[in-house]
């Protein structure tokens, strides 16, 4: 069985472009989490899935991230303008249950902005 | 609101020696733990957890951690580590009767050297 997936591994981008990042989580899994973790700091949750509904998008810095899942499957996290404070590697996690016993994650993607 | 203290950021030891990593917790409400995993160029992978029951759980490559409710720790330990135990190890809870996004303290880093 396929683990969480993340796309793309990697990216540096320049501030101000946009960039979208990609996560499939494991098949049947309806929870779909995204956490960022910037440069020594803490892994921090940035929003909740429940199949398609955002469930907590509490955590989401600032109005330039959009996050999305269409259809219940796999999400997309959008960075629109990019700034240099928002580089770090972002993952992305699933889980079956709503009271999640155990998250899965995928191996995250490291975001530059130069 | 819960908190996760790592309380340090590096830990070098020599293969075979013993080791502990702490954890503190802080939480008004009853949780769940957790100790995550990151080994080089990977993602984060599930170590051991606490949800009920036994305060001693282990993993199967020998680590243990034991949940110490009196002085809201969660200390993971093994008695003797290899070179291969190289990696970031995160400390993590959630809140029992809520959605599962995860807290994360900011990590250790275990160094194993020969």
């Amino acid at each position: 069985e396929a683990g969480v997936t993340q796309f793309p591994s990697h990216s540096v981008i320049e501030k101000g472009q946009t960039v979208t990042l990609r996560c499939d989580p494991i098949s049947g899994h309806d929870n779909l989490y995204w956490y960022r973790r910037v440069m020594g700091k803490e892994i921090k949750f940035l929003l909740h899935f429940v199949k398609e509904s955002k469930q907590d998008e509490s955590g989401m810095p600032n109005n330039r991230f959009l996050a999305e899942r269409t259809g219940g499957t796999y999400s997309t996290l959008k960075v629109q303008p990019a700034e240099l404070e928002d580089s770090g590697v972002y993952f992305c996690a699933s889980s079956q249950e709503f009271e999640a016993t155990e998250a899965f994650f995928g191996q995250g993607t490291r975001l530059t902005v130069v | 609101a819960q908190s996760v203290t790592q309380l340090d950021s590096q830990v070098p030891v020599f293969e075979e020696a013993p080791v502990e990593l702490r954890c503190n917790y802080s939480s008004s409400v009853s949780v769940y733990l957790f100790w995550y995993v990151q080994y080089p160029n990977q993602g984060l992978q599930l170590l051991l957890k606490y949800l009920s029951g036994s305060t001693l759980v282990e993993s199967i490559n020998g680590f243990e951690a034991e949940f110490n409710k009196s002085q809201t720790s969660f200390h993971l330990r093994k008695p003797s580590v290899h070179i291969s135990d190289t990696a970031e190890y995160f400390c993590a809870v959630s809140r029992r009767g809520s959605q599962g996004n995860l807290i994360f303290g900011k990590g250790t880093k275990l160094s194993v050297k020969p």
